[in-house]
C-alpha cells in the first residue's frame, strides 16, 4: 500500500530540538520529490521544506537556519530536523509526496504528527 | 517571495449553488497553480493542478481555470460533501490563506 506515516511529534520547550520522521510504503523516498507541510492549531497550511529527488533541498523562510530536511534510503524513510524551536513553530507537520508534473502537486499525504511548543 | 491571496475567506452557500473561489499571486506564475480541499481533522485532498486539469477521481463539477497572476476554482453545483476548507498553492510553495465554504 502507498502511504506516509509520519512519527517524533510531541511536546518540546522552546529552544528545543525535534526529529519528525516519515516512514514512506509502496515506492522509493529517494526517486520522488517530497516535503513538509505544517498547519498551526485553527490557521492554514503553511509550506516547510522539499527535497527534490536530486538532492537539492529547499526552505521557507521561517524555518531557514533551523530545520534540515532528509532523507535515507536504506530506511525508505524522510527526516524533518526542527532546532531552536519557537512557539510559533506549533502544529501538525503532515509528510507530503509530490506529483512531478508541472506544478508540482502534493499526491499524497500523511496523516500528520502534532508539534507543541511550550514552557 | 510570492504571495498568495485567496477571496472570500468564507462563503456561505446552498446545496445545488455554484460557488466561486479566487486565488491571486503577488507575480506571473504562469499555471503552475495547485487546489486542495481540507475536512476537519484530515490531511488535504489535491483538486486540481496545472490550474486547471482535475486530478483522477475528483467530480468533475470542480473545475480551475487561470493562468499568470488569476486564478479561479469553480463548483458548479454543490453537493453536501464539499462544505470545507479550499486552499490554493503556488507551485510547491506558498499557500493562500484558504477560503471555508459553509452550509447557509
Amino acid at each position: 500500500e502507498v502511504q506516509l506515516v509520519e512519527s517524533g511529534g510531541g511536546l518540546v520547550q522552546p529552544g528545543g530540538s525535534l526529529r519528525l520522521s516519515c516512514g514512506v510504503s509502496g515506492f522509493t523516498v529517494t526517486s520522488n520529490y517530497m516535503s513538509w507541510v505544517r498547519q498551526a492549531p485553527g490557521k492554514g497550511l503553511e509550506w516547510v521544506s522539499a527535497i527534490y529527488s536530486g538532492g537539492g533541498t529547499y526552505y521557507a523562510d521561517s524555518v531557514k537556519g533551523r530545520f534540515t530536511i532528509s532523507r535515507d534510503y536504506s530506511k525508505n524513510t524522510l527526516y524533518l530536523q526542527m532546532n531552536s524551536l519557537r512557539p510559533e513553530d506549533t502544529a501538525v507537520y503532515y509528510c507530503a509526496r509530490l506529483f512531478e508534473y508541472n506544478s508540482l502537486p502534493v499526491d499524497l499525504w500523511g496523516r500528520g504528527t502534532l508539534v507543541t511548543v511550550s514552557s | 517571495d510570492i504571495q498568495m491571496t485567496q477571496s472570500p475567506s468564507s462563503l456561505s452557500a446552498s446545496v445545488g449553488d455554484k460557488v466561486t473561489i479566487t486565488c491571486q499571486a503577488s507575480q506571473d506564475i504562469r499555471n503552475f497553480l495547485n487546489w486542495y480541499q481540507q475536512k476537519p481533522g484530515k490531511a488535504p485532498k489535491l483538486l486540481i493542478y496545472d490550474a486547471s486539469t482535475l486530478e483522477t477521481g475528483v467530480p468533475s463539477r470542480f473545475s480551475g481555470s487561470g493562468s499568470g497572476t488569476d486564478f479561479t476554482l469553480t463548483i458548479s453545483s454543490l453537493q453536501p460533501e464539499d462544505f470545507a476548507t479550499y486552499y490554493c498553492q503556488q507551485y510547491d510553495k506558498t499557500f493562500g490563506q484558504g477560503t471555508r465554504l459553509e452550509i447557509k
